[in-house]
């Protein structure tokens, strides 16, 4: 089955540092979607990808998903408080008749004011 | 924009009772879903639901677990009897289309005393 591998697990910023998160699949992505979550809320889309060499943005979020459509990386530029909590990448299981969802393990990101 | 919603938001209960989550999903969405995620950790599938059956579901949905439909606008996940390690959020979700944007409702979070 198909597994999602998110790089760094925990990432410190200083408020006004760019960081990037990434993601990486164990196969082809056929659709990869980014989350944010509040530690013990719900789930907040971000951005949906779907074709190799795509990138969106959304305020001072980029997320891109390489060529292979193997990889997702999200990069936040200028990093506010506002950004910090967990990341997650989602993505569909290709090897499942319904369209199942898995999720990446996450990557807690704290900002310092 | 349209939205799932669940109900309760916070579920508290005794270990060995029964509790019923419940999902109103997007109107004309045709695949459903349940997740959960044991606080700090990651989301994992549970069940996925089309045409009024089951269509898959993980090791982690065993035979305390159902869900139903009984209605046509509910979508109800039932643990019949609970343990301690049943404590997480659960996250409903729908998409219209196969391969399309998944929406999760808000969770419920469930703690098992």
């Amino acid at each position: 089955s198909q597994e999602l591998e998110q790089s760094p697990q925990s990432l410190i910023v200083q408020e006004g540092k760019n960081l990037t998160i990434n993601c990486t699949s164990s196969k082809t992505l056929y659709g990869l979607y980014w989350y944010k979550q509040k530690y013990g809320e719900g789930l907040i889309f971000l951005m949906m990808l779907q074709k190799g060499g795509e990138e969106k943005s959304h305020e001072k979020i980029t997320a891109k998903l390489d060529e292979k459509k193997q990889q997702s990386s999200l990069h936040i530029t200028a990093s506010q408080p506002s950004h910090a909590g967990i990341y997650l990448c989602g993505a569909d299981d290709p090897t499942s008749g319904t369209y199942k969802y898995i999720f990446g393990t996450g990557t807690r990101l704290k900002v310092l004011a | 924009e349209p939205e799932v919603t669940q109900t309760p938001s916070h579920q508290v209960t005794q270990m060995g009772q029964e509790v019923i989550l419940r999902c109103v999903p997007i109107s004309n969405h045709l695949y459903f879903y349940w997740y959960r995620q044991i606080l700090g950790q990651k989301v994992e599938f549970l069940v996925s639901f089309y045409n009024n059956e089951i269509s898959e579901k993980s090791e982690i949905f065993d035979d305390q677990f159902s869900v139903e439909r009984p209605d046509g606008s509910n979508f109800t996940l039932k643990i019949r009897s609970t343990k301690l390690e049943d404590s997480a959020m659960y996250f409903c979700a729908s998409i219209e289309l196969a391969g399309g944007p998944r929406y999760f409702g808000p969770g419920t979070r469930l703690t098992v005393l």
